[in-house]
């Protein structure tokens, strides 16, 4: 596809369990972003991967969350023994190489319950 | 550290007329850009307008205009004629070449017919 692509579109899980967020970018783009939207707020920046390697981690919360992006494509974020406090809308954004301008996908829903 | 200010949560405007919403940032940066961004109820992110700090013009866009405001670190978007389409969240963001985007609280726009 053309534009960033986020799956699943929503996701609602157990407290405690595992997710995985998956973020396929734009063909070509080399660095992709994750935020996290919380309920009427704006978008919190988690992590920025500069092709395959994380090039600033700093906006994640704690050591349950971890991103990946083996082959400097396709990223998938992985939270380990998911909290209530979890749940928010999880963007992801990608960006051409030395590009300002962030293109973002629609966002997986997560809800834990 | 870098602050995004938006001191409206909710704005409105009747269809066909003009409204402007707020922006304040703080920086110490000298080189930025910052963007606008609406984000309908579909979540996706989609980006309005940008300006580059060192251009003094303001940026234009259709019906979307800014006032960007250096010393003040102001940075205000302008609707003009506004349609039923243009209601959504509407962000203002800041970032440095590089660097992740800081969002502001987001002010939600209702179009009145």
């Amino acid at each position: 596809g053309a534009g960033v692509s986020q799956t699943p579109s929503n996701k609602v899980t157990e407290k405690g369990k595992y997710v995985e967020l998956r973020c396929d970018p734009i063909s070509g783009h080399t660095a992709l972003y994750w935020y996290r939207q919380s309920l009427g707020q704006g978008p919190e920046f988690l992590i920025y991967f500069q092709g395959t390697g994380a090039a600033d981690d700093s906006g994640l919360p704690n050591d349950r969350f971890f991103a990946v992006r083996p082959e400097g494509s396709v990223s998938t974020l992985k939270i380990q023994r998911t909290e209530r406090g979890d749940s928010a809308v999880y963007l992801c954004a990608s960006s051409p190489t030395g590009g300002t301008e962030a293109f973002f996908g629609q966002g997986t829903r997560l809800t834990v319950v | 550290a870098q602050t995004v200010t938006q001191s409206q949560p909710e704005m409105s405007v009747q269809e066909a007329e003009t409204v402007t919403l707020s922006c304040t940032y703080d920086t110490s940066e000298s080189d930025y850009y910052l963007f606008w961004y609406k984000q309908p109820p579909s979540r996706q992110m989609i980006l309005v307008i940008r300006q580059e700090a060192y251009k003094q013009q303001n940026a234009t866009e259709n019906r979307f205009s800014v006032n960007f405001q250096k010393a003040a670190k102001s940075f205000s978007l302008k609707i003009s004629d506004s349609q039923l389409g243009d209601a959504a969240m509407y962000f203002c963001a800041y970032k440095t070449s590089g660097s992740r985007l800081t969002f502001g609280e987001g002010t939600q726009l209702t179009v009145n017919p």
